[in-house]
């Protein structure tokens, strides 16, 4: 189906293992997003990428890695999950022009114990 | 700094009550305002994007309009179905990648 995926939608882990959470979309857009979301803070930005082998950060990179080897595919990993890790994480994908409308995947759910 | 502030942080609706959600807004040279709706345990849903002051766009029992500073977005005789929390974001020329949200409205349409 077209559109943007996530997977897997839920991930129990514990301290210190390695999590890598997939995002994959069928739009061939540039720009591609992770994000995660919590209670009182809303969407805030992890990583993004412009296009493939293109990455930044964003505003809370911190324990986090990604990488673009595809257009479709922008994966997030977590090289030593924490407990503060505990989210649920949004990809996000958008076309070039600026102002462009992001469009989110379902969510992964993480539990870090 | 840019920044979003939705209010109210939560409403509660009788089924047909109308009513406003607002999204007020700090850009930079703003580029798109977004509105979302998020049901529980689901990601962001695109509703509306605005450009311009004075741009309204409608979908079924959604109205949402811009000014300079805010954005409103008027809810015609709710449904239960329309509960849900209702997210608004910027972008603006700070970045091509930076979107601000904010932390939502929840809404809630009592039968």
């Amino acid at each position: 189906d077209a559109g943007i995926t996530q997977s897997p939608r839920y991930k129990i882990t514990e301290t210190g293992r390695q999590v890598t959470l997939m995002c994959h979309q069928t739009w061939s857009h540039s720009y591609m997003f992770w994000y995660r979301q919590d209670l009182g803070h809303g969407l805030r930005l992890i990583y993004y990428s412009a296009a493939a082998d293109i990455t930044d950060k964003g505003e809370v990179p911190d324990g986090y890695v990604v990488s673009r080897s595809k257009t479709e595919n922008f994966p997030l990993t977590l090289e030593s999950a924490t407990r503060s890790q505990t989210s649920v994480y949004f990809c996000a994908s958008r076309g070039d022009s600026r102002g462009e409308t992001q469009y989110f995947g379902p969510g992964t759910r993480l539990l870090v114990l | 700094e840019d920044q979003v502030t939705q209010s109210p942080e939560a409403l509660r609706l009788q089924e047909g009550e109308s009513s406003s959600l607002n999204c007020s807004y700090t850009v930079s040279g703003l580029r798109g305002l977004f509105w979302y709706r998020q049901d529980p345990g689901k990601g962001p849903e695109f509703l509306f994007t605005l450009y311009s002051a004075g741009e309204e766009k409608e979908k079924e029992r959604l109205k949402a309009t811009l000014t300079k500073k805010e954005s409103f977005l008027h809810i015609t005789a709710p449904k239960p179905e329309d509960s849900a929390t209702y997210l608004c974001a910027v972008t603006g020329a700070s970045g091509t990648y930076k979107y601000i949200f904010g932390t939502g409205t929840r809404l809630k349409v009592l039968a």
